[in-house]
């Protein structure tokens, strides 16, 4: 079974930091997804990598997928409040009917 | 992408009774999923939801306790039976759709049982 590690698990900072979360896995992805979610809300896919050394920009954010495709990293540049949640890799396997891995989770905290 | 939407979205349930979750999306989905998670955490899966067939439930989850239908590519239920303290949670329905397996969720049934 893959297991899907993110660090830090928890991560509280101040408006207008920045910060980067780790996603890790024990084999190779075939494609890898980070969602946000907001409390009393559902997971909200921000964005889906799929090529080795692949880099993807959200306004503020920035995806990165490791060349060996086994790891992923979320980089956020100036912190807002609005960033706050819980942040969630996953790791989709091709074909239709394979299950997405969640990894671990890490909750965001920005202080104003 | 795909909106979809839970019912009820919180509940407080006397245990050893059985909620009902119902789950209603936009669009005609393939694949609808339920899942569980407890506030702060990551999401676990219970089973797939196949239109036409019985559930396919993972390691640890089982039909008489998670008993799901899906009459049709929109529309999923989900019952917890016999509730017990243990399985206060959220419960999350979501549906996959797009070429790389992206997947929506809806906001989630927040469930607890006394």
């Amino acid at each position: 079974t893959q297991l899907l590690e993110q660090s830090p698990q928890f991560l509280s900072i101040q408006e207008g930091e920045n910060l980067t979360v780790y996603c890790n896995s024990s084999s190779v992805f075939s494609s890898l997804q980070w969602y946000r979610q907001e409390p009393g809300e559902g997971p909200v896919l921000l964005v889906t990598v799929v090529t080795g050394g692949e880099v993807k920009k959200l306004k503020r954010l920035t995806f990165q997928f490791g060349d060996a495709r086994k790891d992923s990293s979320l980089h956020i540049t100036a912190a807002q409040p609005g960033d706050t949640g819980l942040y969630l890799c996953a790791e989709g396997g091709g074909g239709a009917t394979n299950k997405l891995i969640f990894g671990t989770g890490t909750l965001l905290a920005v202080q104003p | 992408s795909a909106v979809i939407s839970q019912k009820p979205s919180r509940d407080i349930c006397q245990r050893g009774t059985s909620l009902t979750i119902q789950c209603q999306v936009d669009s005609q989905v393939t694949m609808m999923f339920w899942y569980r998670q407890q506030p702060g955490q990551s999401l676990t899966l219970i089973a797939t939801a196949n239109q036409g067939s019985e559930a396919t439930y993972e390691s640890g989850f089982v039909i008489d306790k998670f008993p799901i239908s899906r009459p049709n590519l929109t529309f999923s239920t989900l019952t917890v039976s016999n509730m017990s303290p243990e399985d206060s949670s959220i419960y999350l329905c979501s549906a996959r759709g797009g070429a790389w397996n992206e997947q929506y969720f809806g906001p989630g049934t927040r469930l607890t049982v006394t």
